[in-house]
């Protein structure tokens, strides 16, 4: 089961900035585990895009940006472009579960 | 080139099991920790399990706990996935990845990084 809430679906045109939201509890992201997000293409695995809450590996662009605050994490998308459509995934780790958590995923369209 | 190779999945019977594996190159995997990711057709991605990079150390999710069996090969540099008793609910695309805590000096809670293309898995009479 996701423990982590984001919202099913953003959307916005070529250019915007759209933000992905993230929202955990007091036994994942509100304890202080750190959020992590995943880009997922169509018919594609997924693909690292922010670790440690604000990180990018190489290679990511820096229109893609993460933040953290109490009990959710948000990822933001600047200069947004037809290439970013794509499923996008938190994770963090549970105390309660013992287990690594997943978001439920947000589907990005570009208009 | 770092790559991951998942390969054994296939056609099931409801009750029945399955060996999945994951190949690796271009990178130690005799020291690092790996997992393995599923994701329904149609749906979000679920954390199925966790090994140390010496095997000695494992933990499993609620849902396949006591029915998968996660191990691994360091001299071969594979990963496996033993999978018994399934059900339709096993359904899934299956991928492992590479496990990472720490990166440019500072430690996180664990992420994976790269993830193999997956295989599927479909358990179905």
């Amino acid at each position: 089961q996701s423990v982590l809430t984001q919202p099913p679906s953003v959307s916005g045109a070529p250019g915007q900035r759209v933000t992905i939201s993230c929202t955990g509890t007091s036994s994942n992201i509100g304890t202080g585990f750190d959020v992590h997000w995943y880009q997922q293409l169509p018919g594609a695995s997924p693909k690292l895009l922010i670790y440690g809450n604000t990180n990018r590996p190489s290679g990511v662009p820096d229109r893609f940006s993460g933040s953290k605050s109490a009990t959710s994490a948000s990822l933001a998308i600047t200069g947004l472009q037809a290439e970013d459509e794509a499923d996008y995934y938190c994770q963090s780790y549970d105390d309660r579960l013992g287990a690594y958590v997943f978001g439920t995923g947000t589907k990005v369209t570009v208009l | 080139e770092v790559r991951l190779v998942e390969s054994g999945g296939g056609l099931v019977q409801p009750g029945g099991s399955l060996r999945l594996s994951c190949g690796v190159s271009g990178f130690t995997f005799r020291t690092s920790w790996m997992q393995w990711v599923r994701q329904g057709p149609g749906k979000g991605l679920e954390w199925v399990s966790r090994i140390n990079s010496d095997g000695s150390g494992t933990s499993y999710a609620d849902s396949v706990k006591g029915r998968f069996t996660i191990s691994r090969d360091n001299a071969q540099n594979t990963l496996f996935l033993q999978m018994s008793s399934l059900t339709v609910e096993d359904t899934a695309v299956y991928y492992c990845g590479r496990e990472w805590d720490c990166s440019k000096g500072r430690c996180f809670t664990e992420w994976i990084d790269p993830w193999g293309q997956g295989t599927l898995v479909t358990v179905s009479s």
